[in-house]
C-alpha cells in the first residue's frame, strides 16, 4: 500500500499569505496525485489533478508541483475562503489518501 | 448537471449488513467507474472500492476485502456497496464519487451516514 504522509498537520495564516502544502509518497507515484479541498460540512472538491493540472473551475491561485514521492499544492494568495482540510490522494496502486492538512485563516 | 445521491445508511448493530446505493444522472453513468469513500467522524478520507464502466473491472481495499462487496446496475443508473459483517470502527460517512477517466474522483455524492452501534 502506498501510504501518503501530508505536512503540516495544521498550518494557520492570515488573508494574502502564501500557503505550502506538502505530500510524501512512500514509493514513487510518478505525477498521478491529486489534491481535494474539504471545507466544513461539504463533500471534497477535486482541485489538481497529475499533480499540477488544475481541475474546472479552480482558481489560479492554487497549483501542483512534484513528481515522483515529493508533491507540494501552493496557494499563493490566501482568500478567507481557503479555509478547509486539503487532501492528498494517489491512483498509482489502488487509491489512497493522505491524513490531511487543516488550513486556518486567520 | 452531474448529481450522484446516496441512499441506504443507518444504525445498524454489530455483525450486520447494510446495502448502500448511489444514484448517478446528468451524465452518462455507464460510462463511468465508480468509487467508494468513507470518512469517519472527524477524520479523513479513506478510499474503500471501485467498480469499472462495464462492471467487469472491481477493486477493493485491504481494509474491507471479504466484507465489503460493490456492483453496479447500469440499467439503473446505480452502483452498489454490500457492507457485511459491520464493525464499529465501519461508523462514518459513506461517500460515491465519479471517476474522471479511471484517475481521479471528480464529483462526489453528499454522502450517507452509517452508525455501527449495539
Amino acid at each position: 500500500e502506498v501510504v501518503l504522509t501530508q505536512s503540516p498537520a495544521t498550518l494557520s495564516l492570515s488573508p494574502g499569505e502564501r500557503a505550502t502544502l506538502s505530500c510524501r509518497a512512500s514509493q514513487s507515484v510518478h505525477i498521478y496525485l491529486a489534491w481535494y479541498q474539504q471545507k466544513p460540512g461539504q463533500t471534497p472538491r477535486l482541485l489538481i489533478y497529475d499533480a499540477s493540472h488544475r481541475a474546472t473551475g479552480v482558481p489560479a491561485r492554487f497549483s501542483g508541483t512534484g513528481s515522483g514521492t515529493d508533491f507540494t499544492l501552493t496557494i499563493s494568495s490566501l482568500d478567507p475562503e481557503d479555509s478547509a482540510v486539503y487532501y492528498c490522494q494517489q491512483r498509482t496502486n489502488l487509491y489512497t489518501f493522505g491524513h490531511g492538512t487543516k488550513l486556518e485563516i486567520k | 448537471q452531474v448529481q450522484l445521491v446516496e441512499s441506504g445508511g443507518g444504525l445498524v448493530k454489530p455483525g450486520g449488513s447494510l446495502r448502500l446505493s448511489c444514484s448517478g444522472s446528468g451524465f452518462i453513468f455507464s460510462a463511468y467507474y465508480i468509487s467508494w469513500v468513507r470518512q469517519a467522524p472527524g477524520k479523513g478520507l479513506e478510499w474503500l472500492s471501485f467498480i469499472s464502466s462495464d462492471g467487469t473491472v472491481i477493486s477493493t481495499a485491504a481494509s474491507v476485502k471479504g466484507r465489503f462487496t460493490i456492483s453496479r446496475d447500469n440499467s439503473k443508473n446505480s452502483v452498489f456497496l454490500q457492507m457485511n459483517n459491520l464493525r464499529a470502527e465501519d461508523t462514518a460517512v459513506y461517500f460515491c464519487a465519479r471517476e474522471l477517466g479511471h484517475t481521479y474522483l471528480d464529483y462526489w455524492g453528499q454522502g450517507t451516514l452509517v452508525s455501527v452501534s449495539s
